[in-house]
């Protein structure tokens, strides 16, 4: 089955990077385009951007463009989304969700989530 | 940028039907999709394509578009239904995603 597991909770200074790592299995994982979605505590869901695991071809939504690179290991099936720069107002829940339907498709899994949490 | 308007809650007793909508100026040439968001989980896909609705889910929930505008109904209320929900579409060219603000069902 298809399962999406990514690390664990971070907490960081403003200023700082954090990354976080998405694991696939159960399907073929160059075949789906991976995206990345943030929640802030009690707001919406907000898209960071996507990855091609098989060619690395990345768009980033335009608010984190300059902050955000997603990278994909093919041999480890694992994507990555590092954001530096951080300020309290990247404190979030980050998931990692497959697409169907080619680049702006939709998500049928998601990861457990990665709660980040920056704080001096 | 592109966005998707959403009420932000919708009351319903039991067994009656809520409506969401959701607005948007490229919802005429970009499907919709609704996921639904329990507190501390992951979303989870109710509708996609406008109206398809993947294997598991009840036939409560249904999905329909009228021009700019696409609405998630779900029939007979549960307790069980109370949750967030979030449309999805992309843009123009289909290469950025967007979702809406989110509605907060709340069963009475």
């Amino acid at each position: 089955q298809v399962q999406l597991v990514q690390s664990g909770a971070e907490v960081r200074k403003p200023g700082a990077s954090v990354k976080v790592s998405c694991k696939a299995s159960g399907y073929t994982f160059t075949s789906n385009y991976m995206h990345w979605v943030r929640q802030a505590p009690g707001q919406g869901l907000e898209w960071m951007g996507m990855i091609n695991p098989s060619g690395s071809s990345t768009t980033y939504a335009q608010k984190l463009q300059g902050r955000v690179t997603m990278t994909s290991d093919t041999s480890t099936d694992t994507v990555y989304m590092e954001l530096s720069s951080l300020s309290s107002e990247d404190t979030a829940v980050y998931y990692c969700a497959r697409a169907l339907d080619g680049q702006g498709g939709y998500f049928d899994y998601w990861g457990q989530g990665t709660l980040v949490t920056v704080s001096s | 940028s592109y966005e998707l308007t959403q009420p932000p809650s919708v009351s319903v007793s039991p067994g009656q039907t809520a409506r969401i909508t959701c607005s948007g100026d490229e919802l005429p040439k970009q499907y919709a999709y609704w996921y639904q968001q329990k507190p501390g989980q992951a979303p989870m896909l109710v509708i996609y394509k406008d109206t398809e609705r993947p294997s598991g889910i009840p036939d409560r929930f249904s999905g329909s578009s009228s021009g700019t505008t696409v609405t998630l109904t779900i029939s007979g209320v549960q307790a069980e239904d109370e949750a967030d929900y979030f449309c999805q579409s992309a843009d123009s060219i289909h290469t950025h995603v967007v979702f809406g603000g989110g509605t907060k069902v709340t069963v009475l």
